[in-house]
């Protein structure tokens, strides 16, 4: 199985800056790689598929890059909805793997 | 707007099985792929296995020889049924609509699930 690594597992900031959560593959999963966003009482979120395609709904402050085996979620000027856990997920190779979350929050 | 809602016992003793529902609206679970996801204390998460449109499914090597996951579309239902269930099987159950299978747009809430005697 592809083993997915995120890091940090724990992230503070404060709302209007950025940052930035890594996700790293064990081995290529070229660019299938998605971004989910969880928080409590709501359903987890898709905001990113295939590495940078953002999901119909996804703030544009969202983006997704990378390719190979090393990937990065990026939100520009935070919004106090946006601290919650963040998992990345790789679609390229069953079985479908996740990352171990990065929990984003406030300082 | 689609919105599944896991349902079951929350509580399981080792060596039984565990059942949950996964129940659909607005959406026909005869179109796309509907899978079961869950999260293990700590946040590890695990894609269990999948349904698709017309039947077939397709489930993790790691639990091939315990699982089950079936439909039943009159109700706009799917099942997931684990065997033999052990406490490492303690988690949050998850249900999700799967875009070709792989990548989760609607999910439920979640049911946590306790392996205990």
């Amino acid at each position: 199985d592809v083993q997915m690594t995120q890091s940090p597992s724990y992230l503070a900031a404060s709302p209007g800056e950025s940052v930035s959560i890594s996700c790293k593959a064990s081995k290529s999963i070229n660019t299938y790689l998605a971004w989910y966003q969880e928080k409590p009482g709501k359903t987890n979120k898709l905001l990113i598929y295939s590495g940078s395609t953002l999901q119909s709904g996804t703030p544009s402050r969202f983006s997704g890059s990378g390719s190979g085996t090393d990937f990065t979620l990026t939100i520009r000027s935070l919004e106090p909805e946006d601290f919650a856990v963040y998992y990345c997920q790789q679609h390229n190779e069953y079985p479908w793997t996740f990352g171990g979350g990065t929990k984003l929050e406030l300082k | 707007e689609v919105q599944l809602q896991e349902s079951g016992p929350g509580l399981v003793k080792p060596s039984q099985s565990l059942s949950l529902t996964c129940s659909v609206t607005g959406y026909s679970i005869t179109s796309n792929y509907w899978g079961w996801i869950r999260k293990f204390p700590g946040n590890k998460m695990e894609w269990m296995g999948y349904i698709s449109y017309s039947g077939s499914t397709s489930y993790n090597p790691s639990l091939k020889s315990r699982i089950s996951i079936t439909r039943d579309t009159s109700k706009n239902q799917f099942f997931l049924q684990l065997n033999s269930v052990t406490t490492e099987d303690t988690a949050t159950y998850y249900c999700a609509r799967g875009i070709r299978g792989k990548i989760f747009d609607y999910w439920g809430q979640g049911v946590m699930v306790t392996v205990s005697s």
